[in-house]
């Protein structure tokens, strides 16, 4: 069955630590990943995606995640967290040219001033 | 953001009502989905559109239907609704594999 499991319900962090939020798939052949953030009382937005080519990518906010395609992972990485950061992060796959997308449960995280 | 909005954003019901959600976008996407948000579970799909007229099921579809009848217009439909269905309901377009997210409405089911 397809699924996206994300290992942390909830971090907590002070300012200025660094970040690694675990995020790991089950989805047959070719995927695409994604970190979405959702702020308190916001919307979700995308943080990050990867479609292919390069496995480290890049998003908003200094945000980054590596997809390790034997680990079935896409982490998500900030060296150093900002008050701001509070949020909650989702973990999500789509593929196989379809357009559901899988989210994982997500992981509540707030960050100490 | 993509334009998209969502109407009521806040709405209580007694159990055993119909209720209708509307997701409104300005953005001309093919695809349109309807999440459900509850704590424990991330978004789960309940529903989503290909194109008008065009409907699939998620993976949470019982007690739900939806309409497509334009492009920028995708309705969520409780049947008669449930206390179950106390949830946050978010509405998201696309073009792409990627999601743009509307702000969401809290149902409360009493």
């Amino acid at each position: 069955a397809q699924s996206v499991s994300q290992h942390n319900h909830h971090v907590i962090l002070s300012e200025a630590a660094s970040l690694e939020l675990g995020c790991n798939y089950s989805y047959g052949g070719t995927v695409n990943l994604f970190w979405y953030v959702q702020y308190p009382g916001q919307h979700l937005q995308l943080l990050l995606k990867y479609f292919s080519g390069d496995p480290l990518v890049k998003g908003i906010k200094g945000f980054e995640a590596e997809f390790i395609k034997s680990k079935f992972s896409f982490n998500l990485r900030k060296p150093s967290v900002q008050w701001s950061d509070t949020a909650e992060y989702f973990c999500a796959v789509n593929g196989n040219g379809g357009f559901k997308t899988i989210f994982g449960a997500g992981t509540r995280l707030f960050v100490k001033a | 953001d993509a334009g998209i909005t969502q109407s009521p954003r806040h709405k209580v019901t007694e159990t055993g009502t119909p209720v209708t959600l509307r997701c409104h976008q300005t953005e001309n996407h093919r695809y349109m989905y309807w999440y459900r948000q509850d704590p424990g579970h991330g978004l789960r799909l309940i529903h989503y559109s290909y194109g008008v007229k065009d409907t699939d099921k998620g993976e949470v579809s019982d007690g739900y239907s939806v309409s497509r009848s334009k492009t920028e217009d995708f309705l969520l439909t409780l049947e008669s609704a449930t206390s179950s269905q106390t949830s946050v309901y978010f509405c998201a377009t696309g073009d792409s594999y990627e999601q743009y997210f509307g702000p969401g409405t809290r149902l409360t089911v009493t």
